[in-house]
């Protein structure tokens, strides 16, 4: 399986701010994917970052909000722009691992926005 | 909204037991991945099972599917402490590229 790691491994922010979560991995891969999940909740799908093209974002999310890039084939940062209380989560990144249809996730972000 | 539906919400077993957690689905998938998370953090990528396949095993874990009920079970068998987490069904639905939807997930207590 892929490995992966994110940065900050977590934070506490001030409304208003913003911050920015890298992910890397020690492979190249096309497709990077970044969730949220909010406290309690289960995963939802933020955008799919591919290198080369603009970030495709769900129904929800906005790429103003949620910036993201895509530089080379092993690096994705996701951005939380303006924050509020409300965008307190685990943010994660994914990748497609060797056997074909199976994602691998980064041990995410924990972002607490006071 | 969520496509996947996981029961029971929450479940408490003794070590040694079995533990079953069911999830159900609404579309056609690619396949269907289970997942664990301890307290909140990163997901442990457990089997993934095709959409034309029936059951697939990897160690204590059996996870059957049956496409006519879109439904999938994920069995752990000798259940330990160790296993205390949340697991999630998540589907690769068919004809989205990458996108995993998930369940809502059980929370597997284990007592010692």
């Amino acid at each position: 399986s892929a490995v992966i790691s994110q940065k900050p491994s977590r934070d506490i922010c001030q409304r208003g701010t913003s911050l920015t979560i890298q992910c890397q991995v020690d492979s190249q891969v096309t497709m990077m994917f970044w969730y949220r999940q909010q406290p309690g909740q289960s995963l939802t799908l933020i955008a799919t970052a591919n290198q080369g093209s603009e970030a495709t974002y769900e129904s929800g999310f906005v790429i103003d909000k949620f910036p993201i890039s895509r530089p080379n084939l092993t690096f994705s940062t996701l951005t939380v722009s303006n924050m509020s209380p409300e965008d307190s989560s685990i943010y994660l990144c994914s990748v497609y691992g060797q056997v074909r249809g199976e994602q691998y996730f980064g041990p995410g972000t924990r972002l607490t926005v006071t | 909204s969520q496509q996947g539906e996981e029961d029971p919400q929450a479940l408490s077993i003794q070590e040694g037991e079995n533990a079953t957690m069911n999830c159900s689905y609404k579309t056609s998938i690619n396949n269907l991945q289970w997942y664990r998370q301890n307290s909140g953090r990163g997901l442990v990528h457990l089997i993934l099972i095709r959409s034309n396949e029936r059951e697939k095993h990897s160690g204590r874990l059996r996870v059957t599917l049956d496409t006519s009920k879109k439904s999938s079970s994920l069995l752990i068998t000798a259940s330990r402490a160790a296993d205390t987490a949340s697991y999630f069904c998540a589907t690769d639905v068919w004809g989205n590229t990458g996108k995993l939807i998930f369940g809502q997930g059980t929370t597997l207590q284990v007592k010692p």
